[in-house]
């Protein structure tokens, strides 16, 4: 069974800018969650969808925005990039309904902001 | 919301020794505990998980152990072997359809050969 990928892997971006991220979770998977990874900050939860619903959504400003369509591929997008918005984005999926089972992550993609 | 502290940030242990990764969280209706080990430019993977109706579960060198109480969970790594090497981050989740996962900062174990 494929793994979650996430396209693309690096991305180099301008203050300003708007920048959109892809994330395909395995087969049959409905749950997609993305997290920030900062040296500093650690793993910081963005949102989660499950069948194209938002279900949670973290402490992020309303740049930070995201989908998921009807074949449970999500995308998120950060609009007006600021150079803190440079981190590692990743997307986890998982099979349940309900929390408490494993999420699987994607390999990230990698965000610089300049 | 949830707040996961984790501890300590840096731990550094000699091969064959075990090493203890302690995390404390705020929200007692957390009900998982998942663990999760991330080698340098890798994905996180999970490692062993623990509910809230269990106090300890073991898989081979690794085990997990849960003070509902106290509200803190601790990870032990036995018998350490270089390859234990990694960022390990402990996460909490009230669960339900609150699909969230707080994570703690994380802890670089280095073990030295």
């Amino acid at each position: 069974k494929a793994g979650v990928t996430q396209t693309p892997r690096y991305l180099i971006k301008t203050r300003g800018q708007q920048v959109t991220l892809s994330c395909s979770p395995i087969s049959g998977h409905r749950s997609v969650s993305w997290y920030q990874q900062t040296p500093g900050q650690g793993l910081q939860f963005l949102f989660e969808y499950f069948s194209e619903t938002q279900r949670n959504k973290g402490n992020f400003p309303g740049r930070f925005s995201g989908r998921q369509f009807s074949n449970s591929r999500s995308e998120m997008n950060v609009s007006t990039l600021e150079l803190g918005d440079s981190a590692l984005y990743l997307c986890a999926s998982s099979l349940a309904l309900i929390a408490g089972h494993e999420q699987y992550f994607g390999p990230g993609t990698r965000l610089t902001v300049t | 919301g949830e707040n996961v502290e984790q501890h300590p940030s840096t731990l550094s242990v000699q091969e064959g020794d075990s090493a203890v990764i302690k995390c404390t969280y705020s929200d007692s209706a957390s009900n998982y505990f998942p663990w999760y080990k991330q080698e340098l430019g890798k994905r996180p993977q999970l490692i062993i998980d623990i509910r809230s109706n269990v106090g300890e579960k073991k898989d081979q060198r690794i085990a997990v152990t849960l003070n509902k109480t106290a509200k803190h969970f601790s990870l032990h790594i036995t018998e350490t072997q270089p390859e234990d090497s990694a960022v390990y981050f402990c996460a909490a989740s009230t669960g339900g359809s609150n699909y969230k996962l707080t994570f703690g900062k994380g802890t670089l174990l280095t073990v030295n050969p």
